[in-house]
C-alpha cells in the first residue's frame, strides 16, 4: 500500500509570491491534516479536512488556506509569503477509528 | 490548553544498550492518546508506538516500549538494544483522537544518538 505522498519535496520562493503543496493520502484515508514545522516553534498545526470540509484549525493567519478533493487527495496554498513562512510543512492521513496518523515526508519551503 | 513537555533536548547511549525518552503532558480530559513518532534525517514522521488512555498495560513494539503513568501524566519511551538506525529526533505527542479530529498536540523533540 502507497503511503503519504507529499509533493514537491522542496520549493524555493520569493517573498509576496503564493504556494501550493500537494498531498495525497493513503488509500482509504479520508481525514488529512497539516502540520508546520521550524525549528523555532516545533511542530503547529494548521488545518484538518474530512470528506472536503475543514473541520479544524489551527492559530494561523487568513493566508494559510487548504482544500480536500473528493479522492481525498489535500492542496494547502500560502498566499504573500513571508520569510517566517520558511518551514517543513507535513501532511498527514488517518483512517476512521484508527486514532494513527501516518505522515509524509514532507515539503521543504524556504522563502527568500 | 493540552501541553506536551519533552525536558531533554538531547540524549546519547552505546550502540546495544537501553535508553529511556521522558515525557509529560497536562490535560483535564480522561480518554486520549500518546505517540512516539521518530523523524530520521529524512524528515519522514515514523510511528514507533501509540498508548490509549483508558488502558493500564504499557504498550510495547519489539525493542521499543512505554511507561505510562496516567496519574502522574507522564509517558517514557524505553528503546532497547540500541541500533545505528535509531539515531533520530523523537516526538512525543498527545491527541483527543476523533474528539478533535485527530489535531496533535506535540513536545519539542529529543534528538537520540547512537555512539557505536
Amino acid at each position: 500500500k502507497a503511503g503519504v505522498t507529499q509533493t514537491p519535496r522542496y520549493l524555493i520562493k520569493t517573498r509576496g509570491q503564493q504556494v501550493t503543496l500537494s498531498c495525497s493520502p493513503i488509500s482509504g484515508h479520508r481525514s488529512v491534516s497539516w502540520y508546520q514545522q521550524t525549528p523555532g516553534q516545533g511542530l503547529q498545526f494548521l488545518f484538518e479536512y474530512f470528506s472536503e470540509t475543514q473541520r479544524n484549525k489551527g492559530n494561523f493567519p487568513g493566508r494559510f488556506s487548504g482544500r480536500q478533493f473528493s479522492n481525498s487527495r489535500s492542496e494547502m496554498n500560502v498566499s504573500t509569503l513571508e520569510l517566517g513562512d520558511s518551514a517543513l510543512y507535513l501532511c498527514a492521513s488517518t483512517r476512521t477509528g484508527t486514532e494513527k496518523l501516518f505522515f509524509g515526508s514532507g515539503t521543504q519551503l524556504s522563502v527568500l | 490548553a493540552q501541553t506536551v513537555t519533552q525536558s531533554q533536548p538531547e540524549m546519547s547511549v552505546q550502540e546495544a544498550e537501553t535508553v529511556t525518552l521522558s515525557c509529560t503532558y497536562d490535560t483535564s480530559e480522561s480518554d486520549y492518546y500518546l505517540f512516539w513518532y521518530k523523524q530520521p534525517p529524512s524528515r519522514q514522521m515514523i510511528l514507533v508506538i501509540r498508548q490509549e488512555a483508558y488502558k493500564q498495560q504499557n504498550a510495547t513494539e519489539n525493542r521499543f516500549s512505554v511507561n505510562f503513568q496516567k496519574a502522574a501524566k507522564s509517558f517514557s519511551l524505553k528503546i532497547s538494544d540500541s541500533q545505528l538506525g535509531d539515531a533520530a529526533m523523537y516526538f512525543c505527542a498527545y491527541t483527543l483522537g476523533a474528539d478533535s479530529n485527530y489535531q496533535l498536540i506535540w513536545g519539542a523533540g529529543t534528538k537520540l544518538i547512537i555512539k557505536p
